[in-house]
């Protein structure tokens, strides 16, 4: 399966604990999105990363929430503290580094539930 | 932050009829790329329109982009049950407000 693969495809945490949600990105992709979807709502932008860099996190709350890719292994969004506003479906997407980076392949997604 | 607006927001159409849905902005954007999603899954690209004016088919889907690029259209000829899902339109990271989109058989 080349496609992007995510995971856990389900998370539930308690309220305070933290949740890592993992993303791996198509084969030869070296961008990588992250965003959040809540019912009855659009895709709402967090952050924008290539290998080992942050290039836009302006859709990134200020705190408890953080985003890397190392240059090796895949894409870590981290959630601290997590609390109920927090349950929504996590979207990770790649993209190409040459062409049209705008172009993004999605993975199934991350529904997080906090109980 | 770069709003784009779709309309309309529900649409439920009978098998066999055309349809259009809408995407406008108050911003030009370099491209913009239309999505379809299903229920419990990632939305799934389906076009990518460049230049103003451009026209792109897609079997029975027609995709324009507005001579301004600010506004983008997409046009369903002969629904199948098939089509049903939800059809997004974006711009670099911002997403639409999405048109969800039920073809009844």
């Amino acid at each position: 399966n080349a496609g992007v693969m995510q995971n856990p495809r389900h998370l539930v945490r308690r309220r305070g604990q933290e949740a890592r949600l993992r993303c791996s990105p198509m084969k030869g992709h070296s961008h990588v999105y992250w965003y959040r979807q809540l019912p009855e709502e659009g895709l709402k932008f967090m952050v924008y990363l290539q290998k080992e860099n942050i290039i836009d996190e302006s859709g990134m709350p200020k705190e408890r929430f953080s985003a890397e890719f190392p240059k090796e292994g895949p894409s870590i969004l981290r959630i601290q503290q997590v609390v109920r506003g927090d349950s929504a479906a996590y979207f990770c997407a790649s993209s190409q580094l040459a062409g049209r980076p705008y172009e993004q392949y999605f993975g199934p997604g991350t529904r997080l539930t906090v109980t | 932050t770069q709003l784009l607006e779709q309309s309309p927001q529900f649409l439920s159409i009978q098998e066999g009829e055309n349809l259009t849905v809408y995407c406008n902005s108050s911003s030009v954007f370099s491209s913009l790329q239309w999505y379809r999603q299903e229920p419990g899954e990632g939305p799934v690209l389906l076009v990518t329109v460049v230049t103003g004016g451009e026209v792109k088919k897609l079997k029975r889907l027609t995709f324009q982009f507005g001579d301004a690029r600010k506004d983008s259209s997409l046009h369903i000829t002969a629904a199948q049950p098939g089509d049903t899902g939800l059809y997004l339109c974006a711009g670099q990271f911002y997403f639409g407000t999405g048109t969800s989109l039920t073809v009844i058989p």
